[in-house]
């Protein structure tokens, strides 16, 4: 069954602590992103990944930081540098061959809260 | 840098309403532009997409959008909604010079009184 999976779908992060979010896609997919939702302000970018071994900043990358050592995976790393990381975070994959015309595939979605 | 406005924050509904969600974004040259659904516990989804070609594209489950390239718009319709339309919407941009990736707006959340 192909998919992007996430865990966990709860995380609870106490100050100071580093926490770490998973990410996993069968898609054979290229390209890796991280978002995060907060309610009235849509998705916004964290990081990307277009191959393995590499990977960007996107709008909002300050106290976040990722790997990218394999294709099927894409950790996010939220660190204690990030002052407010209570948000939903979804990861997404897309073909990644260098266009402009692609669909993102998302995965279910992990709620961190901090305690 | 692009950006994506919907200004519909909040819309509410009854069975059979017709539907528009505008989504207006701010970049002038070629855009892909992009609706996403998330229908409460489940993924997000791709609902319709426009590359290229006639303006009018179609997507899943009845929904219809419209590019308009001289108002830099990309609203999304359904001419009779029902309740299983209850969902957040989400549109998105992509750029030619920003590879492939996304810009979203802040969604509007859609309830459909049965």
């Amino acid at each position: 069954d192909g998919g992007i999976t996430q865990s966990p779908k709860y995380l609870f992060r106490k100050e100071g602590q580093n926490v770490t979010l998973s990410c996993e896609q069968n898609l054979n997919h290229d390209a890796m992103y991280w978002y995060r939702q907060d309610p009235g302000q849509g998705l916004r970018l964290i990081y990307y990944s277009q191959i393995v071994n590499d990977f960007q900043k996107g709008d909002i990358a300050e106290g976040y930081s990722v790997s990218r050592e394999k294709k099927e995976s894409f950790p996010l790393t939220v660190t204690s540098a990030q002052k407010n990381p209570t948000a939903f975070y979804l990861c997404a994959s897309s073909i990644g061959a260098g266009g402009t015309q692609e669909t993102q595939y998302f995965g279910p979605g992990t709620r961190l809260l901090v305690l | 840098a692009q950006s994506v406005s919907q200004h519909n924050h909040h819309v509410i509904l009854s069975e059979a309403a017709s539907l528009e969600l505008g989504c207006n974004y701010s970049y002038g040259g070629t855009v892909n532009l992009f609706w996403y659904v998330q229908y409460p516990g489940q993924h997000l989804q791709l609902l319709l997409k426009y590359f290229s070609g006639d303006p009018l594209v179609k997507g899943i489950k009845g929904f219809e959008a419209e590019f308009i390239k001289s108002k830099f718009s990309f609203n999304l319709r359904k001419p009779s909604v029902q309740w299983s339309d209850t969902a957040e919407y989400f549109c998105a941009v992509n750029a030619g010079s920003a590879g492939n990736m996304l810009t979203f707006g802040g969604g509007t959340r859609l309830m459909v009184k049965p």
